[in-house]
């Protein structure tokens, strides 16, 4: 298995301000993902992180609303930005890793206010 | 468009019994499919994988199977304990790499 870590774990932000959530993990990968699960949903995939290209986003996000930074192997960034209160959520990020098997990070909990 | 659809949306069982948990899918073209659980306030733990050409994958007492075919899955858990209280999420990936998550089952065992 891997460890992937995340900071903040939570957040409580006023709107209109911006946020940055930290991913690492333990090994070298090359596929990272961030998802948003919002309160008492599933998981929705919000983009494809691959180091040394652009973030890959599915639809209804944006890279102005979710900037990614993907600077290597084991690292990745994304910024929740001109935050509302809609992007009250948990926000997770993911590596595939061993035998096509994604593992999770434990989520930023964040709230705007 | 894919859709991946979990059944019961709740379940609360009395320790000790033994429980299926089902998952549908509307694409049945998938590569593989991933049950996690996720405990309260937490992130996801990856309990099984079951490729494409695959039938079922066992470990300890989960048992997860997959009829491609009929697009559905099943988390089938022995002997439940009330540590194994938490809610269990299917997802299925295509070829594309991104994951497409059910609406999860939410499970409570009691003493």
């Amino acid at each position: 298995s891997a460890v992937i870590s995340q900071k903040p774990s939570r957040d409580i932000c006023q709107r209109g301000t911006s946020l940055t959530i930290q991913c690492q993990v333990d090994s070298q990968v090359t596929m990272m993902f961030w998802y948003r699960q919002q309160p008492g949903q599933s998981l929705t995939l919000i983009a494809t992180a691959n180091q040394g290209s652009e973030a890959t986003y599915e639809s209804g996000f944006v890279i102005d609303k979710f900037p990614i930074s993907r600077p290597n192997l084991t690292f990745s960034t994304l910024t929740v930005s001109n935050m509302s209160p809609e992007d009250s959520s948990i926000y997770l990020c993911s590596a595939e890793i061993h035998q096509e098997t994604q593992y999770f990070g434990p989520g930023t909990r964040l709230l705007v206010l | 468009k894919q859709e991946v659809t979990q059944i019961p949306a709740a379940l609360s069982v009395p320790e000790g019994e033994n429980l299926v948990l089902n998952c549908s899918f509307t694409d049945s073209a998938i590569y593989n499919l991933q049950w996690f659980r996720q405990d309260p306030g937490k992130g996801l733990t990856s309990l099984l994988l079951i490729q494409s050409s695959q039938r079922e994958q066992t470990s300890g007492r989960l048992n997860a199977s997959l009829d491609k075919s009929s697009g559905r899955s099943t988390l089938y858990i022995a002997a439940s304990q009330p540590g194994d209280s938490a809610t269990y999420l299917c997802a299925v990936r295509h070829n594309t790499d991104k994951l497409i998550f059910g609406t999860g089952t939410r499970l409570q065992v009691f003493p």
